[in-house]
């Protein structure tokens, strides 16, 4: 069965510090991944996806995510982040029809 | 580009009440439609999808049941409910029949006392 396991479920950095959010899942066909992100208050929305080509994809707000396949990872990163960027974020991985979602991480960033 | 409503945004309902909630779609036609129940610390929980109209696939047992009478129409139901079953749930349509990427509603608070 597809699942997909995001380790870090909070995590509290200060301004301008590298993020790295841990992202592996499980599917036995062709993946397509994705990262979703739910600001305070807002709507989940699309940060970046991966369907094939790059491993490595540029999402919105200088976030970017590498697809290993050979470690069934698809981590997010941001080499500086902003106290904007307190959300949770969420890694997803396709199966037929349907998208499978992690348990997300909580990002909190400090001024 | 897309549009979900979801109604209504709060519900309280005691045990053993019945349940409707309401999501409708705008700005696409033929969408694949899901309710995704979100609780802290769990993720987003698949509880429904639909391809079509009348045609429903559950993906956990419990209380609940979901409808589709109309294509761009998507209704999450139980007869009685559970105080388990309170909860944010999160209406979604796929885009353009992509693999996976979806479009979310606002999302809908229910507090069963």
């Amino acid at each position: 069965a597809q699942s997909v396991s995001q380790h870090n479920h909070h995590v509290i950095l200060s301004e301008a510090a590298s993020l790295e959010l841990g992202c592996n899942y499980s599917y036995g066909g062709t993946v397509n991944l994705f990262w979703y992100v739910q600001y305070p208050g807002q709507h989940l929305q699309l940060l970046l996806k991966y369907f094939s080509g790059d491993p490595l994809v540029k999402g919105i707000k200088g976030f970017e995510a590498e697809f290993i396949k050979s470690k069934f990872s698809f981590n997010l990163r941001k080499p500086s982040v902003q106290w904007s960027d307190t959300a949770e974020y969420f890694c997803a991985v396709n199966a037929p029809d349907k998208l499978i979602f992690g348990t997300g991480t909580r990002l909190q960033v400090f001024p | 580009s897309q549009t979900i409503h979801q109604w209504p945004a709060t519900l309280v309902q005691p045990v053993g009440s019945p349940l409707s909630l309401e999501c409708t779609v705008e700005g696409t036609s033929n969408p694949n439609l899901y309710w995704y129940r979100q609780a802290a610390g769990r993720g987003l929980q698949l509880l429904f999808y639909s391809v079509g109209i009348g045609q429903i696939s559950s993906e956990v047992p419990q209380n609940l049941s979901a409808s589709r009478p109309q294509d761009r129409q998507f209704i999450l139901s139980s007869k009685k409910l559970l105080l388990s079953d309170s909860g944010f749930y999160l209406c979604a349509s796929n885009r353009d029949r992509v693999a996976g990427e979806l479009f979310f509603g606002e999302g809908s608070r229910l507090t069963v006392l």
